[in-house]
């Protein structure tokens, strides 16, 4: 059964540096590994989706790494800035059979002004 | 907006009760997915739906019954819940169940008493 580990589980850094969140996963035959965000009492908001044959994708100051064999995939915040705070969710699939994603419990940011 | 959207947005309800959740995508889309996000665990995938036939039951208890008359709708009917089932419920889809991306609707927010 695929498993997915997010570190660190909370996160607090002053406005303007750069972090990186890290997500693992148990199981390499997935198909892509998608970075989510979200806000409080809010749904998900898709970030970034890197397709297996991918090693990375960017997306404005987002940048998210994947190294399949290894089961790790990283996501780089340049610049960060208040808006950023939220909770950041990695999810990986389909694979093993499943067509859903199967989900980290998330990295809750907090950028400091 | 993501274009999907969820109904209510929040419903307490006791255990005796029978209600139904309701998820429309506006998106064009032809893979739809139930999941449910509890406090301290990850977002569970329950069920998956493509072109209206469930292809996922991700061993759901049969006190949630999903229904999909048509690739647009999606619901969820609750009945005899548990207070553990109080949680958020989000509604997702997705253009294939392979190596597209997810989008996901607000939630409701489920209380059962």
């Amino acid at each position: 059964k695929q498993e997915v580990t997010q570190i660190p589980a909370a996160l607090s850094v002053p406005e303007g540096e750069n972090l990186v969140l890290n997500c693992s996963f148990t199981d390499s035959a997935i198909y892509n590994l998608q970075w989510f965000r979200q806000d409080p009492g809010k749904g998900l908001t898709s970030l970034l989706l890197i397709q297996s044959s991918q090693r990375e994708q960017t997306s404005g100051r987002l940048n998210a790494s994947l190294d399949k064999s290894s089961g790790r995939s990283t996501l780089y915040i340049a610049a960060s800035q208040p808006g950023d705070s939220a909770t950041y969710l990695c999810a990986v699939g389909p694979g093993g059979g499943a067509d859903g994603l199967t989900f980290g419990k998330g990295t809750h940011l907090i950028i400091q002004p | 907006e993501t274009g999907v959207t969820q109904t209510p947005r929040h419903l307490v309800m006791g255990m005796t009760n029978k209600k139904s959740l309701k998820c429309e995508q506006h998106l064009g889309h032809n893979a739809m997915y139930w999941y449910k996000q509890s406090a301290k665990k990850p977002l569970e995938l329950m069920f998956v739906y493509n072109f209206k036939e469930q292809t996922e039951n991700n061993s759901v208890p049969s006190r949630f019954s999903p229904e999909c008359p048509n690739s647009s709708h999606l619901f969820l009917h609750l009945h005899t819940l548990q207070p553990e089932d109080s949680a958020l419920y989000l509604c997702a889809s997705s253009r294939g169940t392979i190596e597209d991306t997810q989008y996901f609707g607000p939630g409701t927010r489920l209380t059962v008493l």
